[in-house]
Order: C-alpha cells, then sequence, then structure tokens
C-alpha cells in the first residue's frame, strides 16, 4: 500500500503568496482529515470529509483558508494569503469510516514555513 | 472530549519493556481508547485501541482497568526505534481525534 501521499513535503514562502497543500487518500477510505501541527497549539483538526463532502470545517482558522476534495483520491487545503503565523506541519489522514473505532492513516506532512 | 492525563516523558533501556499510564477518570461508556504515536519528523501512527477488553496487537498491548478509568500500554522489548511521542485518546460516538501533549519515550541503547 502507498499509504496516504502528501505534497510537496516542503514549502517555503513568503507571506502575501498563495500556498496550496495536496493529498492523496489511501484508496477506498471515504474520510479524509486536514491537520495541523505547531509547538505552540500540538495537533489541530482543521477540517473533515467524508465521502468528498465537508462535515466539520469549525477548526479552520479563517477565512483565508480553504479545502475541497473533487474526488475520492484527491485533497487540497490551500492558503490565501499566507501569513508566518501559519508556519507549520500541516498532516492529511484518512479513514475506512469516521466511527470512533476507525484507524486514522496519516501522511508524512507538510513543512510549511511563510516568511 | 474526555481529558487524559500521561506523564510528560519516560525513559527506558533497549530490550526492556515499556510501560505508559493514562489517566482518563471522566471516560463513558462509550468512549474508545486509541493509542498513537509519532516518531521524529514524521506523521501520527496508530498503534491500538480498545474499549473494554484488554488487546494486544503486534506492536504493543493495551491493558484496561475493569472500571476504564486508566489504561496503560505496553511495549514488550523497546527498540530505538520505539522512541516518539505517545499520545493517549479518548474517542466517542465520531471521528475526532483530539490529541493533548503525549508521554516522550526516551530509548537508551
Amino acid at each position: 500500500d502507498a499509504g496516504v501521499i502528501q505534497s510537496p513535503r516542503h514549502e517555503v514562502t513568503e507571506m502575501g503568496q498563495e500556498v496550496t497543500l495536496r493529498c492523496k487518500p489511501i484508496s477506498g477510505h471515504n474520510s479524509l482529515f486536514w491537520y495541523r501541527q505547531t509547538m505552540m497549539r500540538g495537533l489541530e483538526l482543521l477540517i473533515y470529509f467524508n465521502n468528498n463532502v465537508p462535515i466539520d470545517d469549525s477548526g479552520m482558522p479563517e477565512d483565508r483558508f480553504s479545502a475541497k476534495m473533487p474526488n475520492a483520491s484527491f485533497s487540497t487545503l490551500k492558503i490565501q494569503p499566507s501569513e508566518p503565523r501559519d508556519s507549520a506541519v500541516y498532516f492529511c489522514a484518512s479513514s475506512f469510516a469516521g466511527g470512533p473505532g476507525e484507524t486514522q492513516y496519516f501522511g508524512p506532512g507538510t513543512r510549511l514555513l511563510v516568511l | 472530549d474526555a481529558k487524559t492525563t500521561q506523564p510528560n516523558s519516560m525513559e527506558s533501556n533497549e530490550e526492556e519493556p515499556v510501560h505508559l499510564p493514562c489517566n482518563h477518570s471522566t471516560i463513558s461508556g462509550t468512549d474508545y481508547i486509541h493509542w498513537y504515536r509519532q516518531l521524529p519528523s514524521q506523521g501520527p501512527e496508530y498503534v491500538i485501541h480498545g474499549l473494554t477488553s484488554n488487546v494486544n496487537n503486534r506492536m504493543a498491548s493495551l491493558a484496561i482497568a475493569e472500571d476504564r478509568k486508566s489504561s496503560t500500554l505496553i511495549l514488550h522489548r523497546a527498540t530505538l526505534r520505539d522512541a516518539a511521542v505517545y499520545y493517549c485518546i479518548l474517542r466517542r460516538s465520531d471521528y475526532k481525534l483530539s490529541f493533548g501533549a503525549g508521554t516522550t519515550v526516551t530509548v537508551r541503547a
């Protein structure tokens, strides 16, 4: 199995630029999650999709952040415009379903640095 | 979400067992107990989960107290590759994984 694939693995950009992070979930999984990890706040859930539909976006910090899932095998997280405080590691995870006994499989993450 | 309490850090010698405690005194009857770990510079990785009974898999064992107010993750023979942050998480009847600070495990050669 390829696991969850994220790209790019590292991104360095300047404040004000648009950033797009990409995720390919594990084939057959119908739930997808975007998380953000910082030293100050730890791991936080940003948004959850089920069957390509956003179910919970209460963790999205503000309107500068948007996420889409146009099909079952691809999702994007976009930040526009980016700010230095957005610097973090962004993880994508997927699971077969969203239930409490289901395992979430995480990708390797995208390390974002906004200068 | 119900809260869990874990020690900040633990040290172990290679080839020895590691017992990682987790207190969850406000656990409800439908809360699953999940453990994930995060190796340096990697995404979190599922370790094990359980509801009421003790569980074993190839990575670890999970011992759940009879009253379910605490649990212990057991790594039977620690290796250097087990050095990671271990998270104890309670999951209710939904999808959310709420990560706390976890326990940083250091393994000495």
